[in-house]
């Protein structure tokens, strides 16, 4: 089943911060966060295995609330190449299941 | 490094025709997966193979076959093309033995697929 992800879409000005939601209506094992860009393939960007982890990545960083089932993607002080699609992928018990995406455009 | 490299990168079917989309990595993963992308939809899961000889089911399976003919290579084919399997697929690995999902996956740059 796959996750819910909140915005569909965002548009920052560089420089300005925002926060992508995954939320899903099973335990989920772990919580993966790609990017993609328009006509390319999607890009790691970080993996989250524990309850209330954080992992960055540059200036994004993630938190995992196994408790929730929820995932927050953190993009600080955005800048023109965080633009494009955020995917979350759910685990529960094995196989990636991915949300819908969050379109980001960042403007000078 | 290649990583995962997908062939065609482009390929337009009349509805009936079958074709054989191919998938080869070169990081030594276990696990591989084909994946299909549609507007507004994400990344669905057609098939996956956690291991060389074992193939499995994912959300969209139907009207799709598998190969994973050694661990380098695992391919996907459409017997009987349908409009309906308009769309970019993409294949992706990761070292997971299990396909637990706890090991970044991979993606190749996509098969952009249309069929009339």
């Amino acid at each position: 089943q796959q996750p819910v992800q909140s915005p569909q879409a965002v548009i920052l000005r560089e420089g300005e911060d925002a926060v992508i939601n995954c939320s899903s209506s099973k335990a989920l094992y772990s919580v993966h966060w790609y990017r993609q860009k328009h006509g390319e393939a999607p890009i790691f960007l970080m993996i989250l295995l524990k309850g209330g982890e954080q992992k960055g990545h540059d200036k994004i960083s993630a938190s995992f609330n196994e408790k929730k089932q929820q995932s927050s993607l953190y993009l600080t002080a955005s800048q023109l190449s965080y633009s494009g699609t955020y995917f979350c992928g759910t685990a529960n018990d094995y196989k990636l299941s991915f949300g819908a995406g969050t379109t980001v455009t960042v403007r000078a | 490094n290649a990583g995962v490299t997908q062939t065609p990168k482009f390929q337009v079917l009349k509805t009936g025709q079958s074709m054989t989309l191919q998938c080869a990595q070169d990081m030594n993963h276990n696990s591989m997966y084909w994946y299909r992308q549609d507007p507004g939809m994400g990344l669905r899961l057609i098939y996956y193979s956690a291991s060389e000889g074992t193939t499995d089911k994912g959300e969209v399976p139907n009207g799709y076959n598998v190969s994973r003919l050694n661990k380098r290579e695992f391919s996907l084919r459409l017997e009987s093309a349908a409009p309906s399997q308009t769309s970019v697929y993409f294949c992706a690995s990761d070292r997971d033995r299990n396909s637990r999902g706890n090991q970044p996956q991979h993606f190749g740059d996509g098969t952009r697929l249309s069929i009339l």
